[in-house]
């Protein structure tokens, strides 16, 4: 079945410093959301990406969808303490309205 | 309401025992959604709902989970003969379907609070 990896896993940065996660997923999908968890939170919709190389800007985020849609990064300028959370993409394959979650990267943002 | 709701939002039971989770939408959605969360993991797909009936039920683990969804609206999570591995926050999400030319694709999913089951 459809698989769907995050790296990294955990992410400590300096406030101030940029900061990437990266999404694979095993299947061509059809369209990626990205989703941000704060501690204790839920996960609350970022943004949806559908055209392969698709690249979408959020002030300081910026998402991008691969060419081949199997891959997608969201990159964070100039981090915040605002930004510590967990970062979900969710790939869904095809015309099927599954969505599965990639397992995260937890960032932590050092004053 | 305004959002999802969910109730419990905490439920601690016994091995062995059955329990309900409840699940009410955001009115005038179609899809809803049910995940497992456990600490530390991204969310578990269970079983996705377009109105009343279950169009994916391909993530609950055994027959001892059920959902239903009679009118299209409120869903039930049912959980039988509950184990201690059952014990994680059950997340559930609810979002309109748009028409993409031919491809009907979901639109950004709205999660509740979450239910934290814990089986003792």
């Amino acid at each position: 079945g459809q698989q769907v990896m995050q790296i990294p896993q955990y992410q400590h940065v300096q406030e101030g410093e940029d900061f990437t996660t990266y999404c694979n997923s095993s299947t061509t999908l059809s369209n990626i959301q990205w989703y941000k968890q704060r501690p204790g939170g839920h996960p609350v919709f970022l943004i949806q990406l559908v055209k392969s190389g698709e690249v979408k800007k959020q002030k300081r985020l910026t998402f991008q969808f691969g060419e081949a849609k199997k891959n997608s990064s969201l990159h964070i300028t100039a981090t915040q303490t605002t930004d510590v959370g967990t970062y979900f993409c969710a790939g869904q394959e095809g015309y099927g309205q599954n969505f599965v979650f990639g397992p995260g990267t937890r960032l932590s943002v050092l004053p | 309401g305004a959002g999802v709701s969910q109730t419990p939002s905490n439920k601690v039971t016994e091995k062995g025992k059955y329990v309900e989770l409840r699940c009410d939408p955001i009115s005038g959605h179609t899809a809803l959604y049910w995940y497992r969360q456990s600490l530390g993991q991204g969310p578990e797909f269970l079983i996705y709902f377009q109105g009343t009936g279950a169009a994916d039920d391909s993530g609950l683990p055994n027959d001892r989970f059920f959902a239903v969804r009679p009118e299209g609206s409120v869903s039930t999570l049912k959980i039988q003969r509950t184990e201690r591995g059952d014990s994680a926050v059950y997340l559930c999400a609810s979002s309109l379907t748009k028409s993409w030319g031919r491809a009907p694709n979901t639109g950004e999913l709205f999660f509740g609070e979450g239910s934290r089951l814990t089986v003792l």
